[in-house]
Protein backbone atom coordinates (compact mmCIF):
# COMPACT_ATOMS: atom_id res chain seq x y z
CA UNK A 1 0.00 0.00 0.00
CA UNK A 2 1.13 3.45 -0.61
CA UNK A 3 1.45 6.25 1.64
CA UNK A 4 -0.30 8.41 0.03
CA UNK A 5 -3.15 7.56 -2.41
CA UNK A 6 -4.20 10.09 -5.05
CA UNK A 7 -7.06 9.24 -7.87
CA UNK A 8 -5.01 10.42 -11.02
CA UNK A 9 -8.06 11.02 -12.90
CA UNK A 10 -8.50 12.53 -15.34
CA UNK A 11 -11.19 14.92 -14.39
CA UNK A 12 -12.76 17.15 -16.63
CA UNK A 13 -15.50 19.73 -15.48
CA UNK A 14 -16.78 22.73 -16.85
CA UNK A 15 -15.79 26.59 -16.24
CA UNK A 16 -17.60 28.05 -13.16
CA UNK A 17 -17.48 24.05 -11.14
CA UNK A 18 -16.47 23.62 -8.21
CA UNK A 19 -13.64 20.82 -8.30
CA UNK A 20 -13.14 18.72 -5.25
CA UNK A 21 -9.56 16.92 -5.05
CA UNK A 22 -8.67 14.30 -2.38
CA UNK A 23 -5.93 12.31 -1.04
CA UNK A 24 -5.81 9.49 1.10
CA UNK A 25 -2.53 8.35 3.51
CA UNK A 26 -1.21 5.91 6.12
CA UNK A 27 1.01 7.78 8.16
CA UNK A 28 -0.49 8.95 11.01
CA UNK A 29 2.95 11.04 11.65
CA UNK A 30 2.13 13.08 8.83
CA UNK A 31 1.83 16.99 10.21
CA UNK A 32 2.22 18.92 7.14
CA UNK A 33 -0.15 18.77 4.02
CA UNK A 34 0.35 20.55 0.80
CA UNK A 35 -1.47 21.08 -2.45
CA UNK A 36 0.78 21.41 -5.62
CA UNK A 37 0.19 22.50 -9.01
CA UNK A 38 1.92 20.89 -11.94
CA UNK A 39 1.46 22.71 -15.30
CA UNK A 40 2.75 20.49 -18.15
CA UNK A 41 6.72 19.97 -18.53
CA UNK A 42 7.29 23.02 -15.30
CA UNK A 43 7.87 22.31 -11.94
CA UNK A 44 5.47 22.20 -9.13
CA UNK A 45 4.37 25.24 -7.48
CA UNK A 46 3.11 25.57 -3.88
CA UNK A 47 -0.54 26.38 -3.90
CA UNK A 48 -1.59 26.06 0.19
CA UNK A 49 -0.25 24.30 3.39
CA UNK A 50 -1.95 23.16 6.42
CA UNK A 51 -0.55 22.19 9.50
CA UNK A 52 -2.23 19.28 11.44
CA UNK A 53 -6.04 19.31 11.07
CA UNK A 54 -8.15 21.86 10.01
CA UNK A 55 -9.13 24.48 7.39
CA UNK A 56 -7.75 27.09 5.60
CA UNK A 57 -9.05 29.33 2.40
CA UNK A 58 -6.98 31.39 -0.18
CA UNK A 59 -8.85 32.84 -2.53
CA UNK A 60 -10.99 30.53 -4.34
CA UNK A 61 -9.12 27.63 -3.01
CA UNK A 62 -10.20 25.68 0.35
CA UNK A 63 -7.56 22.93 1.93
CA UNK A 64 -8.87 20.49 4.19
CA UNK A 65 -7.72 18.21 6.93
CA UNK A 66 -9.46 15.12 8.51
CA UNK A 67 -6.56 13.49 10.45
CA UNK A 68 -9.05 11.39 11.97
CA UNK A 69 -9.73 10.07 8.55
CA UNK A 70 -6.77 10.34 6.88
CA UNK A 71 -8.05 12.16 4.21
CA UNK A 72 -7.46 15.75 3.02
CA UNK A 73 -9.23 18.05 0.44
CA UNK A 74 -8.97 20.93 -2.06
CA UNK A 75 -12.02 22.61 -3.28
CA UNK A 76 -11.73 24.93 -6.50
CA UNK A 77 -14.64 27.39 -6.53
CA UNK A 78 -15.66 29.02 -9.87
CA UNK A 79 -13.02 27.03 -11.59
CA UNK A 80 -11.41 28.10 -15.10
CA UNK A 81 -9.69 26.82 -17.99
CA UNK A 82 -6.43 27.95 -16.76
CA UNK A 83 -6.79 25.92 -13.44
CA UNK A 84 -6.06 22.82 -15.75
CA UNK A 85 -3.01 21.37 -14.76
CA UNK A 86 -2.45 18.61 -12.35
CA UNK A 87 -2.85 18.55 -8.96
CA UNK A 88 -0.73 16.76 -6.47
CA UNK A 89 -0.48 16.67 -2.46
CA UNK A 90 1.90 16.48 -0.45
CA UNK A 91 3.17 15.32 3.17
CA UNK A 92 5.29 15.22 5.49
CA UNK A 93 6.20 14.55 9.18
CA UNK A 94 7.86 17.15 12.17
CA UNK A 95 10.88 15.24 11.81
CA UNK A 96 11.92 15.44 8.02
CA UNK A 97 11.87 17.84 5.32
CA UNK A 98 11.52 15.51 3.03
CA UNK A 99 7.73 15.20 1.33
CA UNK A 100 5.70 12.18 0.30
CA UNK A 101 3.77 13.06 -3.12
CA UNK A 102 0.70 11.34 -4.17
CA UNK A 103 0.34 10.70 -8.00
CA UNK A 104 -1.49 13.59 -8.96
CA UNK A 105 -4.96 14.31 -10.41
CA UNK A 106 -5.33 15.80 -13.80
CA UNK A 107 -8.10 18.30 -14.03
CA UNK A 108 -9.33 19.87 -17.27
CA UNK A 109 -11.55 22.94 -17.04
CA UNK A 110 -13.24 22.92 -20.62
CA UNK A 111 -14.68 26.52 -21.17
CA UNK B 1 15.18 37.26 -7.15
CA UNK B 2 15.78 34.10 -9.84
CA UNK B 3 13.68 31.34 -9.19
CA UNK B 4 15.50 27.43 -8.86
CA UNK B 5 17.55 27.34 -12.12
CA UNK B 6 17.91 23.49 -13.27
CA UNK B 7 20.58 22.66 -16.24
CA UNK B 8 20.03 21.25 -18.83
CA UNK B 9 16.71 21.25 -18.96
CA UNK B 10 16.43 18.41 -21.59
CA UNK B 11 19.43 15.58 -21.59
CA UNK B 12 19.67 12.87 -23.88
CA UNK B 13 23.05 9.80 -22.74
CA UNK B 14 23.24 6.03 -24.25
CA UNK B 15 22.63 3.55 -21.99
CA UNK B 16 26.60 3.45 -19.89
CA UNK B 17 26.81 6.77 -19.99
CA UNK B 18 27.02 9.71 -17.45
CA UNK B 19 24.50 12.25 -16.67
CA UNK B 20 24.95 15.21 -14.47
CA UNK B 21 21.99 17.29 -13.78
CA UNK B 22 22.78 21.02 -11.89
CA UNK B 23 20.52 23.00 -9.62
CA UNK B 24 21.03 26.34 -8.17
CA UNK B 25 18.84 26.95 -5.47
CA UNK B 26 17.49 30.69 -4.86
CA UNK B 27 19.49 32.93 -3.44
CA UNK B 28 19.71 32.77 0.16
CA UNK B 29 18.67 29.06 0.34
CA UNK B 30 20.88 26.74 2.06
CA UNK B 31 18.83 23.78 1.28
CA UNK B 32 18.43 21.14 -1.39
CA UNK B 33 16.29 18.25 -2.13
CA UNK B 34 16.22 15.92 -5.31
CA UNK B 35 13.50 14.65 -6.52
CA UNK B 36 12.24 12.21 -9.44
CA UNK B 37 9.03 11.59 -11.26
CA UNK B 38 8.73 9.18 -13.75
CA UNK B 39 5.77 9.17 -16.29
CA UNK B 40 2.45 9.43 -15.16
CA UNK B 41 3.61 8.92 -11.17
CA UNK B 42 4.20 11.41 -8.36
CA UNK B 43 7.26 12.82 -7.25
CA UNK B 44 9.97 10.30 -5.30
CA UNK B 45 12.14 11.97 -2.66
CA UNK B 46 15.45 11.03 -3.69
CA UNK B 47 18.21 13.34 -1.40
CA UNK B 48 18.17 16.56 0.82
CA UNK B 49 21.36 18.04 1.37
CA UNK B 50 22.39 21.51 3.31
CA UNK B 51 26.09 22.97 2.46
CA UNK B 52 28.21 19.99 2.38
CA UNK B 53 26.44 17.62 4.07
CA UNK B 54 23.99 14.90 2.77
CA UNK B 55 21.26 15.12 5.23
CA UNK B 56 18.93 12.62 4.05
CA UNK B 57 19.84 9.99 1.63
CA UNK B 58 17.02 7.69 2.10
CA UNK B 59 15.60 7.72 -1.34
CA UNK B 60 18.51 7.42 -3.14
CA UNK B 61 18.88 4.05 -4.81
CA UNK B 62 22.07 2.55 -3.78
CA UNK B 63 24.15 2.29 -6.98
CA UNK B 64 25.03 4.32 -9.58
CA UNK B 65 23.65 7.64 -8.07
CA UNK B 66 25.53 10.09 -5.93
CA UNK B 67 24.39 14.10 -5.05
CA UNK B 68 26.26 16.77 -3.77
CA UNK B 69 26.13 20.65 -2.98
CA UNK B 70 29.75 22.12 -2.46
CA UNK B 71 30.55 25.26 -0.90
CA UNK B 72 30.38 27.07 -4.05
CA UNK B 73 28.65 26.45 -7.05
CA UNK B 74 25.19 24.44 -7.82
CA UNK B 75 24.44 21.13 -6.36
CA UNK B 76 25.06 18.42 -8.60
CA UNK B 77 23.11 14.94 -9.30
CA UNK B 78 25.27 12.52 -10.67
CA UNK B 79 24.16 9.07 -12.35
CA UNK B 80 26.78 6.78 -13.76
CA UNK B 81 26.69 4.00 -16.25
CA UNK B 82 22.63 5.19 -16.79
CA UNK B 83 20.04 2.60 -17.70
CA UNK B 84 16.69 3.10 -19.67
CA UNK B 85 14.86 2.97 -16.51
CA UNK B 86 16.88 6.34 -15.30
CA UNK B 87 14.54 8.02 -17.95
CA UNK B 88 12.41 10.55 -15.82
CA UNK B 89 12.12 13.93 -14.93
CA UNK B 90 14.34 15.26 -12.30
CA UNK B 91 13.42 17.86 -9.63
CA UNK B 92 15.55 20.15 -7.64
CA UNK B 93 13.62 22.08 -4.94
CA UNK B 94 15.47 24.51 -2.54
CA UNK B 95 14.03 26.12 1.08
CA UNK B 96 15.32 28.66 3.06
CA UNK B 97 17.46 28.06 6.61
CA UNK B 98 15.11 27.49 8.96
CA UNK B 99 14.84 29.72 12.14
CA UNK B 100 13.40 28.44 15.63
CA UNK B 101 10.20 30.78 16.36
CA UNK B 102 9.70 31.11 12.60
CA UNK B 103 6.47 29.57 11.27
CA UNK B 104 7.16 25.51 11.19
CA UNK B 105 6.53 24.60 7.50
CA UNK B 106 9.99 25.16 5.55
CA UNK B 107 8.44 25.51 1.74
CA UNK B 108 10.19 24.08 -1.01
CA UNK B 109 10.19 25.94 -4.42
CA UNK B 110 11.05 23.70 -6.94
CA UNK B 111 13.13 24.45 -10.27
CA UNK B 112 11.45 23.62 -13.79
CA UNK B 113 13.06 20.07 -14.13
CA UNK B 114 15.84 18.50 -16.56
CA UNK B 115 14.24 15.73 -18.34
CA UNK B 116 16.68 12.63 -18.70
CA UNK B 117 15.70 10.46 -21.85
CA UNK B 118 18.16 7.08 -22.28
CA UNK B 119 18.52 5.80 -25.29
Amino acid sequence: QKEVEQDPGPLSVPEGAIVSLNCTYSNSAFQYFMWYRQYSRKGPELLMYTYSSGNKEDGRFTAQVDKSSKYISLFIRDSQPSDSATYLCAMSDYNTDKLIFGTGTRLQVFP
Amino acid sequence: NAGVMQNPRHLVRRRGQEARLRCSPMKGHSHVYWYRQLPEEGLKFMVYLQKENIIDESGMPKERFSAEFPKEGPSILRIQQVVRGDSAAYFCASSPPFFSGSDPYNEQFFGPGTRLTVL
